[in-house]
């Protein structure tokens, strides 16, 4: 079936560091990819996302490039500060159908220390 | 800057007890979202609702899980009869016709049942 695997966190940075969280999908024809984000105490918020092969979604300094060839939506940051600490969580809609779903990751956890 | 909205924030029961949590999704949203989050089993989907119509709810325990959606402004997460293994943080989310892709995230329901 349809899936999403992350790689597992917590991943533990320094500020100014360059960030790389890794995510991989299965799915059935082709979906559209998200990343979201959870702070602390919060429910989870839309980052970024991408709709088809090529495409690069990209917020607040982070970036992902959707890979059809390595199925792939690997989320990047050049320079994280304090502020990046939360968790994030990959996540694909199945190809156009009757459902509205998204398939989540099970969440990266990242801490950046000053 | 429209959001979505849960009550309560936070709800600490005993066992056995009936527990109503309460959305109100984004006016214009057709698509509503149930999930669970623990540590253990990270997000879960729970139920979602297209346009008031329960599409899927596979992920619900039927014995002591309800969803419902009385009117468009309003849906609704009941246990009964409430056990600690219920304990959790509970999102609702709700998308939009003309962005049906995206799900955006109420600040959740903290629930412990003692």
């Amino acid at each position: 079936g349809d899936s999403v695997t992350q790689m597992e966190g917590p991943v533990t940075l320094s500020e100014e560091a360059f960030l790389t969280i890794n995510c991989t999908y299965t799915a059935t024809g082709y979906p559209s990819l998200f990343w979201y984000v959870q702070y602390p105490g919060e429910g989870l918020q839309l980052l970024l996302k991408a709709t088809k092969a090529d495409d690069k979604g990209s917020n607040k300094g982070f970036e992902a490039t959707y890979r059809k060839e390595t199925t792939s939506f690997h989320l990047e940051k050049g320079s994280v500060q304090v502020s990046d600490s939360a968790v994030y969580f990959c996540a694909l809609k199945v190809p156009p159908g009757n459902t509205d779903k998204l398939i989540f990751g099970t969440g990266t956890r990242l801490q950046v220390f000053p | 800057d429209a959001r979505v909205t849960q009550t309560p924030r936070h709800k600490v029961t005993e066992m056995g007890q009936e527990v109503t949590m309460r959305c109100q999704p984004i006016l214009g949203h057709n698509t509503v979202f149930w999930y669970r989050q623990t540590m253990m089993q990270g997000l879960e989907l729970l139920a979602y609702f297209r346009n008031r119509a329960p599409l899927d709810d596979s992920g619900m325990p039927k014995d002591r899980f309800s969803a419902e959606m009385p009117d468009a402004t309003l849906a609704t997460l009941k246990i009964q009869p409430s056990e600690p293994r219920d304990s959790a943080v509970y999102f609702c989310a709700s998308g939009g016709a003309g962005e049906s892709d995206t799900q955006y995230f109420g600040p959740g329901t903290r629930l412990t049942v003692l």
